[in-house]
């Protein structure tokens, strides 16, 4: 089944305790991406990759970080969690602009 | 920052009522416009991409229209039912700058 997983689903951790959310996907796409979802804000895209080794910061990087080693896997990781930083993390990935992305789960985190 | 914006913010209607919401973006250097559904305890799921101007999508009681030229697309839904009840976003340029959302509910 093509799809794009995340996990974990939800979180619950301290300020500064270092947490990495993966993200795979098995549709052999080249884009994947990053977004935080706040009431009243909508999606807000943090980063982004256009291919393997290629990553580019969205709207809101600040505090995130990411890589992608692999064509599958595109990991989100905060160094150091911030209780700004609690939301709905969601990963999707697809063939590259102007094309549709998949998103994933979706991974609810709260920073206390 | 791109601005999308969507319009209304909610909007509730009866079952077979047909509706329609607007998504405004700035129409310099027109890219791309995407729909996406996005139904509760879910994740988006993609409905149109729209890449010309005057592009009419159409996918069973949903159809979209896109103005490059004014910036806005219209989505309608047709004689709605109770599973239409979601959150419509749309999201403009190569790297999608989302809209908050149309958030519809459909009462039986």
């Amino acid at each position: 089944e093509a799809q794009v997983t995340q996990n974990p689903r939800y979180l619950i951790t301290v300020t500064g305790k270092k947490l990495t959310v993966t993200c795979s996907q098995n549709m052999n796409h080249e884009y994947m991406s990053w977004y935080r979802q706040d009431p009243g804000l909508g999606l807000r895209q943090i980063y982004y990759s256009m291919n393997v080794e290629v990553t580019d910061k969205g709207d809101v990087p600040e505090g995130y970080k990411v890589s992608r080693k692999e064509k599958r896997n595109f990991p989100l990781i905060l160094e150091s969690p911030s209780p700004n930083q609690t939301s709905l993390y969601f990963c999707a990935s697809g063939r590259g602009p102007p094309n549709e992305q998949y998103f994933g789960p979706g991974t609810r985190l709260t920073v206390t | 920052i791109l601005n999308v914006e969507q319009s209304p913010q909610s909007l509730h209607v009866q079952e077979g009522d047909s509706t329609n919401f607007t998504c405004s973006f700035p129409s310099s250097n027109f890219y791309a416009l995407h729909w996406y559904r996005w139904e509760t305890a879910k994740s988006p799921e993609a409905l149109f991409v729209m890449t010309l101007n005057g592009d009419e999508k159409k996918k069973g009681r949903i159809s979209a229209t896109l103005n490059t030229k004014e910036g806005y697309s219209y989505l309608y839904i047709k004689g709605s039912q109770p599973e239409d009840s979601a959150t419509y976003l749309c999201a403009s340029k190569a790297q999608f700058y989302f809209g908050t959302g149309t958030s519809l509910t459909v009462i039986p």
